[in-house]
């Protein structure tokens, strides 16, 4: 069936380096696509998105690509810093109906000094 | 900022008890889910309202779960009877409805259930 799932369980970086989580998914159906970022004991807060019309997109530190002929999303975050530290899910969508939301399995980004 | 509130934020209950949580979404959403997250996974989708209906409710397990949207604002979602495996997050969610694919989702900071 559909899934989003993430290659890395869990990535280390140092302060100030860049960091990258990919995200494999398999329905080619898929028209949009979401990172959200998990801290501990709270909610997923929305990060970026990206429409499948799209390879790239920006925002502030953040960039999302894809690539929809490996099926494949992955989230660059420039000068890491430690609030970066949490875990970061891929999700995608389904136009077709009430725009249903399915998360992938999560990595765990950890920002050492 | 608005944001989508939930109560309780934790919750401990014995199996077969019953519990409810209750989530206030932002103000004029029209669409609200409640998902379970297992720790260490990915959020799952239980239920989704657009106003006071339900338009799917195709994981919710209906012989213990119910979720209710009177009023198509506030919600709130019971488990009765409360099983070992009910051990949870409940993170609810809610995003305006303009019919545009990109209407993003807002969630609430969970309530955290454990059954003993």
């Amino acid at each position: 069936g559909e899934s989003v799932g993430l290659h890395l369980p869990t990535l280390s970086v140092q302060e100030g380096d860049n960091s990258i989580i990919n995200c494999a998914y398999s329905n080619s159906a898929s028209d949009y696509f979401i990172w959200y970022k998990q801290e501990s004991g709270k909610g997923p807060q929305f990060i970026i998105d990206i429409r499948s019309n799209m390879d790239k997109r920006q925002g502030q530190r953040v960039t999302v690509l894809l690539n929809k002929t490996v099926k494949h999303l992955s989230l660059q975050i420039a000068a890491t810093q430690p609030g970066d530290s949490a875990v970061y899910f891929c999700a995608e969508m389904f136009s077709g109906g009430y725009n249903k939301l399915i998360f992938g399995a999560g990595t765990r980004l950890a920002v050492h000094p | 900022e608005a944001e989508v509130a939930q109560s309780p934020r934790y919750k401990i209950t014995e199996k077969s008890q019953a519990v409810a949580f209750w989530c206030d979404p932002i103000s004029g959403h029209a669409t609200l889910y409640w998902y379970r997250q297992i720790l260490g996974q990915g959020p799952e989708l239980l239920v989704q309202f657009q106003d006071e209906s339900v338009v799917d409710d195709s994981q919710l397990p209906k012989d213990r779960f119910s979720a209710e949207r009177l009023k198509g604002v506030d919600s709130t979602l019971k488990i009765q009877p409360a099983e070992l495996g009910d051990s949870a997050m409940y993170l609810c969610a809610s995003s305006p409805w303009s019919g545009g694919l990109t209407d993003t989702q807002y969630f609430g900071p969970g309530t955290r259930l454990t059954v003993l």
